[in-house]
């Protein structure tokens, strides 16, 4: 099962909105709506900011949301902040022997 | 709250077994509703699906990985653990642990434990 297609980079100013994509296929993210992204800054673990694809656990902002069609995933932040800036990751479950896999991950650089 | 901590050895030599271990505190491991997971990190790189077990014993492992993986629960300890055999330079990597949902989410995670594949 190859790795979820993300964006190398992506950028935005404070205050406008960004999305990030995540490409996968009709046995990853085009079979289920299972799809989580992370979020993690530099020497952290990663943490969990939208889960089944547009479920935000308790505690994440609202200025995040996500969203899918067909086989890409979408996270959207609004409202962008520097603390904003870090790298994000998607994950989708794949129902085979693989059973998870990731993106490559995603550079959000706060302009 | 669920915490998760990663202990093991930071330095393994070429060919040898890489084990390390989770332990839980804050919950138990025996909950019927999460998997227990291991997902690695190159430095600099993404992050990499090791694979995960369910308390009754069941795993799945990343293909990639399969033939030389193996996780383990350990209910009494509150601790599950990972084996990585025939290790080489190629498997140095940040090491995280986590609880995960069927659905293939996890949260939360552990802090990670940098392990060196050196002679």
């Amino acid at each position: 099962q190859s790795a979820l297609t993300q964006p190398a980079s992506v950028s935005g100013s404070p205050g406008q909105s960004i999305t990030i994509s995540c490409t996968g296929t009709s046995t990853d993210v085009g079979d289920y709506n299972y799809v989580s992204w992370y979020q993690q800054y530099p020497g952290k673990a990663p943490k969990l900011m939208i889960y089944d694809v547009s479920n935000r656990p308790s505690g994440v902002s609202n200025r995040f949301s996500g969203s899918k069609s067909g086989n890409t995933a979408s996270l959207t932040i609004s409202g962008l902040q520097a603390e904003d800036e870090a790298d994000y990751y998607c994950s989708s479950y794949t129902g085979s022997s693989t059973d998870v896999v990731f993106g490559g991950g995603t550079k959000l650089t706060v302009l | 709250q669920v915490q998760l901590r990663e202990s093991g050895p930071g330095l393994v030599k070429p060919s040898q077994t890489l084990s390390l271990t989770c332990t839980v505190s804050g919950g138990s491991i025996s909950s019927n509703s999460y998997f227990w997971s291991w997902i690695r990190q190159p430095a600099g790189k993404g992050l990499e699906w090791i694979g995960r077990i369910y308390t009754s014993g069941s795993t799945n492992y990343n293909p990639s990985l399969k033939s030389r993986v193996t996780i383990s629960v350990d209910t009494s300890k509150n601790q599950f653990s990972l084996k990585l055999s025939s290790v080489t330079a190629a498997d140095t990597a940040v090491y995280y642990c986590a609880r995960g949902y069927w659905s293939g989410w996890v949260d939360p995670w552990g802090q990670g434990t940098l392990v060196t594949v050196s002679s």
